[in-house]
């Protein structure tokens, strides 16, 4: 089925330790995204690629980093993990270059706990 | 600041008729999404608004008034399928999205 296939779809994890959550799409889009969802917020953007070779920053880029060597992978680390970054995770990707340029297509999500 | 408003919980009857509102302050509008999610899963695109007025497809309908910063989703003849949180989020003046937190709806029969 095409799509967004994220991993792990859930983890716990101990503070300081490094994580990567990774993300591949096979709709050949220009477009990835990494946003994390916690309770009573809206989606926060953390990094973006609009095409693959570059990334961006997005809303709360701080402690995370990304990748974008091909089309179609967007892995997330997270250098050091703390309790702040508990949260689900989601990668989510667009034909177009930028988030406000079309439908977005959101992978089914990542749930990290940091102890 | 940019801001979007929706209420965080509504309660409706199956079969009857919601209307969730969506209140938006940002910087520039190129545009206004409503997604749907499920309980764990992803969100998923209903509708594109950019002009004024109503987009209806099947039981949902989007409106749009940008001189309010207001939108709406009207959903009819609810069914059980139809609880999960609706999001609303806004296409800025540099095309990046602003969400909204989403509002959680719950479907009694």
């Amino acid at each position: 089925i095409a799509g967004i296939t994220q991993a792990p779809t859930s983890q716990i994890l101990a503070a300081g330790r490094r994580m990567t959550l990774r993300c591949t799409q096979d709709m050949r889009h220009n477009a990835m995204y990494w946003y994390r969802q916690d309770l009573g917020l809206g989606l926060r953007l953390i990094h973006y690629s609009n095409t693959a070779g570059t990334t961006g920053k997005g809303e709360v880029p701080d402690g995370y980093s990304v990748s974008r060597a091909n089309t179609d992978d967007f892995p997330l680390t997270l250098a050091s993990a703390v309790p702040s970054q508990t949260s689900v995770y989601f990668c989510a990707s667009s034909p177009g270059q930028g988030a406000g340029t079309g439908e977005l297509f959101f992978g089914e999500g990542s749930r990290l706990t940091v102890l | 600041g940019q801001n979007i408003d929706q209420p965080t919980e509504m309660t409706a009857t199956e079969g009857a008729i919601v209307q969730i509102n969506c209140t938006y302050q940002t910087s520039g509008f190129n545009g206004l999404f409503w997604y749907q999610q499920h309980a764990g899963e992803a969100p998923t695109f209903l509708s594109y608004n950019v002009l004024d007025g109503l987009e209806e497809k099947g039981r949902f309908s989007s409106f749009l008034s940008r001189s309010k910063g207001y939108s709406y989703l009207l959903l009819k003849e609810l069914q059980m399928k139809d609880s999960a949180s609706y999001l609303c989020a806004v296409v800025d003046s540099n095309y990046q999205l602003i969400w909204g937190a989403g509002t959680k709806l719950i479907i009694k029969p």
